[in-house]
Order: C-alpha cells, then structure tokens, then sequence
C-alpha cells in the first residue's frame, strides 16, 4: 500500500505566474483535500475532491482551483501568483467522507513566490 | 464550526507522561475530534480521534470529558521523537467535513 505522495517537493516561481502542484493519492482513496500552510500557522483547508467533484471549498479565492483524475490522484492549480502564496502546500485524501475518517498526509510542496 | 483552543507550548521530560489539553467548547453533538502531530514541516501524522468514548491505540490516549467541551492527549512515555507541533482538531460535519486546524501545542521533549 503506497502512502500519498506529492510532487514537486519544492518550488520557486515569481509573482504573476501560475503553478501547478500535483498529489497522488493512498491506494483506495477517493477523496483528496487541499491544505496551505503559510510559515508558523496550522494548515488551512483549501478544498475538497470526492470522485471528481468538488466537494468543499475554504477561503480562498478563485484563482486557487483544483482537479481529480479518475484514478483519484489530484492537482492544485494557483494563478496569477502572490508573494503571500508563499507556503508549504499539503494534499491529503481519506477513503470516503465520513464524519469519523482520517485524513492521510503527504509531506507537502514547499511553494516559495519571489 | 467548532473551534479549538490550545496552550501554545509544553515541555515534557523524556520518560514520563505528556499530557496536551484541548477546549472545544462549541462542538457540536456528532463532531469528532482529531488530534494529529507536525514534525519539522512534513505532513501532519494522524494520532488518534474519538466522539464520546476514551480511546487508546499504540501512539497515545485521548480523554474526553462527558460534556465534551474539552479533551487532553496523553502520550504514555514521552521520547525525544515526540518532539512535534500537536494540533486539536473538531472536524465540522457542516462544509465537507473538513479539518479546522488551529495554531496547534509545540511540545518539547526534554532529555
């Protein structure tokens, strides 16, 4: 059973450009969630993919949008980037989503925006 | 959607107990809370999750009161590899049922 993982680990790119990071996710997760985590804060919920769909959205604005393949893995896309986009960028996905279920981890893009 | 509160650091003395309380004052009746741990930026690791009852499983204990306003972790026999940002996390059953994390307890596990 493979964990999740993400790809790339880092990045550097320069206002106004977009990104695109991607995630694969636990064998037999359908589910895949977004997470930004700027430096010194808890992670903050950017969305939410169940079977294709978004399922969930945070506070973030519309420049932030995501995919999910049929195979479940999972891409987040930023445009028009900011220097405050600057973070450590973690995707996770869960079986379902039931109240009761885990979250698992990747170990995060480090997004740095010069 | 329910918030959590935290003491933002601890110290804990390798070997013995290291007890991390947590307030969720607001939650509601069919909420859950989670505890996962950060280790030097990585993912956050799952630990543990109850609704009513006290858990335990390999890693720790969770402990929460009968009015489920609040909740400690309890990791039995602290070492040096526990050293880690803990977050209390009340995962909301309203928006997709995602996680809520705060600023979270730096514990420091001293030799």
């Amino acid at each position: 059973e493979t964990g999740v993982t993400q790809s790339p680990t880092h990045l550097i790119k320069t206002r106004g450009q977009q990104v695109t990071l991607r995630c694969s996710s636990q064998s037999g997760h359908n589910t895949v969630s977004w997470y930004q985590q700027a430096l010194g804060q808890g992670p903050q919920f950017i969305f939410q993919y169940y079977r294709e769909e978004e399922n969930g959205r945070g506070n973030f604005p519309p420049r932030f949008s995501g995919l999910q393949f049929p195979n479940y893995s999972s891409e987040l896309n930023v445009n028009a980037l900011e220097l405050d986009d600057s973070a450590l960028y973690l995707c996770a996905s869960s079986l379902d989503r039931e109240r009761d279920e885990k979250l698992f981890f990747g170990s995060g893009t480090q997004l740095s925006v010069l | 959607d329910a918030k959590t509160t935290q003491p933002p650091s601890m110290d804990c003395a390798e070997g013995r107990a290291a007890n991390l309380p947590c307030n969720h004052s607001t939650i509601s009746g069919n909420e859950y809370v989670y505890w996962y741990r950060q280790i030097h930026s990585q993912g956050p690791q799952y630990i543990i999750h109850g609704l009513k009852n006290n858990e335990t499983n390999e890693m720790a204990s969770l402990i929460i009161t009968e009015d489920r306003k609040s909740s400690t972790l309890i990791l039995p026999h602290a070492t040096l590899r526990d050293t880690a940002v803990y977050y209390c996390i009340v995962r909301s059953s309203n928006t997709g049922n995602q996680f809520y994390f705060g600023t979270g307890t730096s514990l420091t596990v001293i030799p």
